[in-house]
């Protein structure tokens, strides 16, 4: 099956720190892979759709500058939160799609990984 | 970037035996620090034990003891004579050179069996 996994699955850093949290498919090639944001008992909020090769797209109110996105390969996309604030600690979930012959186009989600500024 | 890895996602071992956790981990820092972390049902974390990146001997608190092999980038966690209360996530932990940034592994569940 399809796996897509998150490292560092938790962290926890000091106030203005950058903490880079990369997002792999392990067994399948990525031309699209999703970075969303998730509150305690919310739902995910989309934050920014990163494509292969080009630029992500971010979702209105989502700071590019704040959040940088590279998807440097079909198989790997890192999102690096420049300078770190208690009010950005919250769980981040990568999901990676897949558009190949044979296998549904569906979105396959990584194990999140949990970040708490201090 | 720094990587902690625990492959293990779940163990069983029999009371009064010894078990050992693993843990791998990556970095570019020449000084760091390594940390293992009880987490029971309760949800508090406990500290265990603590290894320096510089620190020759193995360190060792009670029945834990740290198996750190530089060399291989490994520092497993082994318990002598698992109890009943050993039962928990272990989380392995890494802090890098600036001292600024802790970033932990996956956890491993423990199950000590009567």
């Amino acid at each position: 099956g399809a796996v897509v996994s998150q490292h560092p699955s938790w962290v926890i850093c000091k106030s203005g720190t950058s903490v880079k949290i990369e997002c792999r498919s392990l067994d399948f090639q990525a031309t699209t892979m999703f970075w969303y944001r998730q509150f305690p008992k919310q739902s995910l909020m989309l934050m920014a759709t990163s494509n292969e090769g080009s630029k992500a797209t971010y979702e209105q109110g989502v700071e590019k500058d704040k959040f940088l996105i590279n998807h440097a390969s079909l198989t790997l996309s890192t999102l690096t939160v420049t300078s770190a604030h208690p009010e950005d600690s919250s769980f981040y979930i990568c999901s990676a799609r897949t558009r190949m012959p044979g296998i549904p186009d569906t979105q396959y989600f990584g194990p999140g990984t949990r970040l708490t500024v201090l | 970037a720094q990587k902690i890895t625990q492959t293990q996602p779940g163990m069983f071992v029999q009371e009064k035996e010894a078990v050992t956790l693993d843990c791998t981990y990556d970095t570019s820092d020449q000084s760091y620090g390594l940390f293992w972390y009880k987490q029971p049902s309760s949800g508090e974390m406990i500290f265990l034990i603590y290894q320096g990146s510089y620190d020759e001997q193995n360190a060792t608190e009670g029945r834990y003891s740290l198996n750190f092999q530089k060399a291989r980038k490994s520092a497993n966690l082994v318990i002598s004579a698992s109890q009943l209360g050993d039962s928990a996530m272990y989380f392995c932990a890494m802090i890098n050179n600036a001292g600024n940034m802790l970033t932990f592994g996956g956890g491993t569940r423990l199950m000590v069996k009567p």
